[in-house]
């Protein structure tokens, strides 16, 4: 059974400074999503890592997969306040039929 | 436009009842999911469906059922059985190709009253 274990669970940070989430995962998965999620709302897809090595960045945001180490990463660029957000990452199984989520990253860019 | 519609975004329940939460989606997805989100935690899947007429149970799903008669469409009935039912639900439709993202609807907050 796939788990999927995010840390931080809760990021405290300052506009335009850098930080990274990190996501490991229990299990073989060369599948790797990026949520984000707003206090209320649905989720709405960042990335998808379909490969060892992949590397995606939109804006400020920048997520890779190491799949050898069962690691993925969400790093941020000069935060802003718009960040602020829940990060979710889903590993999904080797069957290919589910995802399974982390617990999520709250994420909060203070001025 | 595409998407994946919930409805109703609020529904209260009162002990002893079951209620039906609607998700339909014109995506044309093969796939169709259940999750459940209690508050600052993470997503748990409840049931889910590769294709019409077949769905599997998830990591919870006592206490649920579903159906799917329709490729477009896959509700969940919250039983009496499930004593704790109070979350926000989402229900989700990707297609079968594993390299698919999940596409969420804007979700259900279930209440008991």
């Amino acid at each position: 059974e796939l788990k999927v274990e995010q840390n931080p669970l809760f990021l405290s940070m300052q506009e335009g400074k850098n930080y990274t989430i990190y996501c490991n995962y229990s299990t073989t998965s060369d599948r790797l999503y990026w949520y984000r999620q707003d206090p209320g709302k649905s989720l709405e897809s960042l990335f998808v890592l379909l490969s060892n090595g992949a590397v995606k960045q939109e804006g400020r945001l920048m997520a890779s997969l190491d799949t050898k180490a069962r690691l993925s990463t969400l790093h941020i660029t000069a935060a802003v306040h718009d960040l602020s957000a829940t990060y979710f990452c889903a590993g999904e199984e080797t069957s290919g039929s589910r995802l399974t989520f982390g617990e999520g990253t709250q994420l909060t860019v203070n001025p | 436009d595409g998407g994946i519609t919930q409805s109703p975004k609020y529904l209260f329940r009162k002990e002893g009842q079951n209620v039906t939460l609607s998700c339909e989606q014109n995506l044309n997805h093969d796939a169709m999911y259940w999750y459940r989100q209690d508050p600052g935690q993470g997503l748990r899947l409840i049931y889910y469906s590769q294709i019409v007429n077949d769905f599997q149970k998830g990591d919870i799903a006592e206490g649920y059922s579903v159906s799917r008669e329709k490729k477009e469409s896959f509700p969940l009935t919250v039983t009496s059985a499930q004593k704790n039912p109070t979350a926000f639900y989402l229900c989700a439709s990707r297609n079968r190709g594993r390299d698919e993202k999940l596409f969420f609807g804007s979700g259900t907050q279930l209440s008991v009253l």
